[in-house]
Order: C-alpha cells, then structure tokens, then sequence
C-alpha cells in the first residue's frame, strides 16, 4: 500500500520559466488536493479535485498556475512565467471520498521548488 | 478576523506532561475539523480528525470539539519527545470542498 508521491522532490528554476509537477494520489482515493506551504505558515489550499473534475480553485491562485487530473488518476500543477514569489513547499494530498474517513487527507512529501 | 487561529507558540513542555494545543475557527457551518503534526522539513501527517461536540480519543491523543464557540482543541497525554512538532488546525469550509489550516503551533517535549 504505497502512499501518495510526487515529483520531483525539489525544482530549482529561474524566473520566467514554466514548472511542471505530478502527484500521485494513494490508489483509489478519489478526491485530490493541491496545496502551496512557506516557512512558518500552516497548507495553503490552491485546488481541489473529484476523480477528473476540478471542483474548486483558490482565487489567490493566479492565471499563471494551472492544474489537470486526467481520467481521473494522477494529477499535474503547472506554474507559467515563475516569479520568485512562487518559491514555496507545494503539497499534494488524496482522501477516499467514501466512507468513514472520506474527506481525511494524506499528504505526499512535497516539491520544494526555488525560483532564482 | 483570521479564519482559524492558533496560537504559534513554542508550547513548551516537559516529558510526561499533557500537552494542550487551542484553534478557534470564523466558519460557523463547518463541519469537519483535523489536527495534522508537522515535523520539521516534512509534509503534514493526520493525527485525528473529529465532526461531532465532545471529545474523541484515540491512545495518547484527544481532540476536544465545541461547535457553539468555535473552537476545537488536542490534548497529547504523557508527551514524548518524539512529539515535538508543529501541530496544525484544519478544518473544511461549509458547503465546499476547501481546506483551511491554521499556522500551527510548535510543541517542544523537553526530556
């Protein structure tokens, strides 16, 4: 029973450049989130996925951040243009959707991405 | 006004102690309440969570839940140094799929 993973672990970029993230939610799990994390501050939700719909999406996220869950499985977040601002823990998480645990989330390890 | 609020700490204390850790919440429907641990450098990791007032226990954790005020609190008994950590709040917007967490609050277990 493997757990959810992502990768890359850790992204260095220069600004301007465009980023590409996966995650893979613990088989089964329906339900998918993205979250970005910076020092001293608790997740901070960016989207939120049912099987392949994206049901709901921060306003802080900007235009430039895009994120796909095709059929349903993994998913992908893509940062457009990146600014330094965007340096931050990005965080993917799965729960069940279903049962008694339904809506509790279990996070993967995180890419930490740097923008020079 | 914050939408959850913890208090950032350091809580600090010594082994064997109960450890109490507060969070209040602005969202009056929410429904759904977790407490995560944070270990420095690694992602979050679900300790409990809880839907219902009162207590819920589950070996040396219990999550305290009061709808009315809005608040929701973790009690660790005998704390261990394995549990310094930073404890995050969370809880899910009403009627939305929206995860909100607090900033946590850094618990040091002196041995």
């Amino acid at each position: 029973d493997t757990g959810v993973s992502q990768d890359p672990r850790h992204k260095i970029t220069k600004r301007g450049q465009n980023v590409t993230f996966r995650c893979d939610p613990i088989s089964e799990h329906n339900r998918l989130y993205w979250y970005r994390q910076t020092l001293g501050q608790g997740p901070e939700f960016l989207t939120y996925f049912q099987n392949e719909a994206q049901l709901e999406k921060s306003r802080l996220l900007s235009d430039r951040f895009s994120a796909e869950r095709p059929k349903g499985s993994f998913s992908t977040l893509e940062i457009q243009r990146t600014e330094q601002g965007d340096s931050a823990m990005y965080l993917c998480a799965s729960s069940p959707g279903s049962g008694a645990s339904y809506n509790e989330q279990f996070f993967g390890p995180g890419t930490r991405l740097t923008v020079l | 006004q914050k939408e959850v609020e913890q208090n950032s700490g350091p809580l600090s204390v010594p082994e064997g102690a109960i450890a109490s850790l507060n969070c209040t919440y602005s969202d009056r429907g929410s429904q759904s309440f977790f407490w995560y641990r944070q270990y420095s450098g690694k992602s979050p990791e679900l300790i409990m969570s809880i839907y219902s007032n009162g207590d819920k226990e589950d070996g040396r954790f219990t999550a305290q839940l009061n709808k009315a005020s809005q608040y929701v609190s973790l009690l660790i008994r005998d704390s261990q140094p394995s549990d310094s950590a930073t404890y995050l709040c969370a809880f899910h917007n009403t009627g939305g799929f929206k995860t909100i967490f607090g900033a946590g609050t850094r618990l040091f277990v002196k041995a």
